[in-house]
């Protein structure tokens, strides 16, 4: 059965601190995975993407890494901000077909000032 | 346009009305998506369109009908629903061939729907 973990559950640290969110699973045949943004209430946005070749990638303040040998992804948030509070959601594809995305059940971030 | 829109934002219902929700985009996608999400919940997928016609429903309720009437908009028609189907209904899409590799899915914002 296609499973992705995430932890910690929930976060809380200092505005301009760093963190690192972990990701861990078990999807068959992997395709990509994929960091999503989640707000409360509102609808998930993605911040990146990665295939199987790709072990990083950027956008803006957040790094994803991907191994895909161990089946593990981080996303690591730089110099966070009191907007960076949300849900991070790791969502693994598997090739191919239309409902094939695995959802993580998410990490709660507070940003506090 | 990267945008998905979906109204209302918020919907109170009894169990005996008949509501609908919609869903809107202009990226020229072809494949659009319903999901359900409770709280602190990961969103799980409902319905699945292709080409404006029903590819999967993952054993959805018949209170929850579908529609596509074309390929930028999505509806989902609600009746007879009962309190515990109040979710946050979020819509995608992405394009055709489902999200693998790099169609990305692009999510609108959700209809929270409370059923009284």
């Amino acid at each position: 059965k296609n499973q992705v973990e995430q932890s910690p559950q929930s976060l809380i640290i200092l505005e301009g601190k760093n963190c690192t969110l972990q990701c861990n699973y078990t999807v068959s045949p992997f395709s990509n995975l994929r960091w999503y943004k989640q707000d409360t209430g509102r609808g998930p946005v993605s911040l990146t993407i990665m295939t199987f070749s790709e072990n990083t990638k950027s956008n803006g303040r957040y790094t994803a890494t991907l191994d895909a040998d161990t089946k593990q992804s981080s996303l690591h948030i730089t110099a966070s901000q009191l907007s960076d509070s949300a849900s991070y959601i790791c969502v693994v594809s598997a090739n191919s077909g239309y409902s094939t995305l695995t959802f993580g059940k998410g990490t709660m971030l507070l940003v506090s000032p | 346009d990267t945008e998905v829109t979906q109204t209302p934002k918020h919907l109170v219902m009894g169990m005996t009305n008949k509501k609908s929700l919609k869903c809107e985009q202009h990226m020229g996608h072809r494949a659009m998506y319903w999901y359900k999400q409770k709280a602190k919940k990961p969103p799980e997928l409902m319905f699945v369109y292709s080409y404006e016609k029903l590819s999967i429903n993952e054993s959805v309720p018949s209170r929850f009908s579908p529609e596509c009437p074309n390929s930028s908009l999505l509806n989902l028609h609600l009746h007879a629903l009962q309190p515990e189907d109040s979710a946050l209904y979020l819509c995608a899409s992405s394009q055709a061939g489902g999200p693998s590799g790099y169609n990305e899915q692009f999510f609108g914002p959700g209809t929270r729907l409370t059923v009284l």
